[in-house]
């Protein structure tokens, strides 16, 4: 069973900058992490999910909200199975849980469905 | 960009229900949507997929139908576990979700 397991999260001054990660393991047999497209999806308190960023098995497709564009960076490490969101000028309405998922995507075809999440990881920006 | 609607934002019901959530799509999108389930404290649960095609795993009393512009969730005979929020989202080379509906208990 695929585990997504967060980590990073914390609390940041508003202009500060956070690195949050995400460690994948147990894929089926046939399968490893670089088979996978990967999301970042993030939760507010009390409010809805927001999708903030996608990025294809081979790091060649990278996607971002319009609300985090030119300040947050998706990337990954297929060798150490891992997600990362690279978050500069955080502003307080970036202040969420973060989820890391897997795309339901079999072999490396990205559906931007998302079959698997982690438990996610708090963001909180305040002075 | 596509943005997703949804509604109602909430409803009451009552075990043994039969609910409908709709969801409506800025422009056409075939029929790439999918739905999710989403318990407090938790992280959501991919439910439907396609706008039709039911994950594994999910009960049968779980349904989606749809194409174009409209989508429905449809959950028959609502059990006690089905209290919950649900989204809708677009899935075709980006990512966009409705605003959720929250299922209560009447």
């Amino acid at each position: 069973e695929v585990q997504l397991v967060e980590s990073g999260g914390g609390l940041v001054q508003p202009g500060g900058s956070l690195r949050l990660s995400c460690a994948a393991s147990g894929f089926p047999s046939g399968y490893n992490f670089d088979d996978f497209a990967m999301h970042w999806v993030r939760q507010a308190p009390g409010k809805g999910l927001e999708w903030v960023a996608s990025i294809s098995w081979n790091s060649e497709t990278i996607t971002y909200a319009d609300s985090v564009k030119g300040r947050f960076t998706i990337s990954r490490d297929n060798a150490e199975n891992s997600l990362n969101l690279q978050m500069n000028s955080l502003r307080p309405d970036d202040m969420a849980l973060y989820y890391c998922i897997k795309d339901a995507g079999s072999g490396q075809t990205s559906y931007y469905a998302l079959d698997v999440w982690g438990q996610g990881t708090t963001v909180i920006v305040s002075s | 960009d596509i943005q997703m609607t949804q509604s109602p934002p909430s409803l009451s019901a009552s075990v043994g229900d039969r609910v409908t959530i709709i969801c409506r799509a800025s422009q056409s999108i075939s029929r790439y949507v999918n739905w999710y389930q989403q318990k407090p404290g938790k992280a959501p649960q991919f439910l439907i997929y396609a706008a039709t095609s039911l994950q594994r795993g999910v009960p049968s009393r779980f349904s989606g139908s749809g194409s174009g512009t409209d989508f429905t969730l449809t959950i028959n005979n609502l059990q006690p576990e089905d209290f919950a929020t649900y989204y809708c989202q677009y899935s075709y080379k980006t990512l966009a979700f409705g605003g959720g509906t929250k299922i209560d208990i009447k």
